[in-house]
């Protein structure tokens, strides 16, 4: 069946590092892949996605490029504040699945000043 | 403002006894979720509903239940049969309307629910 794998945490950067937070999928058919975001004490919500090859998303900053040639779909920051400070979710979205979603097993950032 | 509301934030059970976690939605959702979050295993899928008096099991339903009888509310109910209730429990909907892929899981802020 489908699965998500994610980078284990938890990472820890200083402020203005660069991140990168490994997603890597398999599925049949042809899968949207999403990031969401999960501040302290919240549910989560929806960062970015992409629903076909060759996608980009986009959002606050981040981004994430679907790559179906290595199953991909790795969330990266060009500089992290301590606001993004969160745990950070992969999912896959699969037609056949009946709109479940699967989701990695989340990773948690803590960015320090 | 439109969004998911979950009560209470903070749930406490006895041994024995069944207790009603309440998702409220007012964004016109049709389709609906719980899920459990446990440190280090991500979500988990207890039960969905995709329409009004229809509900599917989800990948950990045992010693659970649910009702769908409007489109509002999707209460949880964690069952004495549920032998490890303690989780954070997280309610989430999700627009029907055109291409799947494109509408998004919109999420309440959860339900921590303690065993006494």
């Amino acid at each position: 069946g489908d699965s998500v794998t994610q980078m284990e945490g938890p990472v820890t950067l200083s402020e203005e590092a660069f991140l990168t937070i490994n997603c890597t999928y398999t599925a049949t058919g042809y899968p949207s892949l999403f990031w969401y975001v999960q501040y302290p004490g919240e549910g989560l919500q929806l960062l970015l996605k992409a629903t076909k090859a060759d996608d980009k998303g986009s959002n606050k900053g981040f981004e994430a490029t679907y790559r179906k040639e290595t199953t991909s779909f790795h969330l990266e920051k060009g500089s992290v504040q301590v606001s993004d400070s969160a745990v950070y979710f992969c999912a896959l979205g699969n037609p056949g699945n009946n709109r479940k979603l699967i989701w990695g097993l989340g990773t948690s950032l803590a960015v320090n000043p | 403002d439109g969004g998911i509301t979950q009560s209470p934030k903070y749930l406490f059970r006895k041994e024995g006894q069944n207790v009603t976690l309440s998702c409220e939605q007012n964004l016109n959702h049709d389709a609906m979720y719980w899920y459990r979050q446990d440190p280090g295993q991500g979500l988990r899928l207890i039960y969905y509903s995709q329409i009004v008096n229809d509900f599917q099991k989800g990948d950990i339903a045992e010693g659970y239940s649910v009702s769908r009888e409007k489109k509002e509310s999707f209460p949880l109910t964690v069952t004495s049969a549920q032998k490890n209730p303690t989780a954070f429990y997280l309610c989430a909907s999700e627009s029907r309307e055109g291409a799947w892929s494109n509408q998004p899981q919109h999420f309440g802020d959860g339900t921590r629910l303690s065993i006494l």
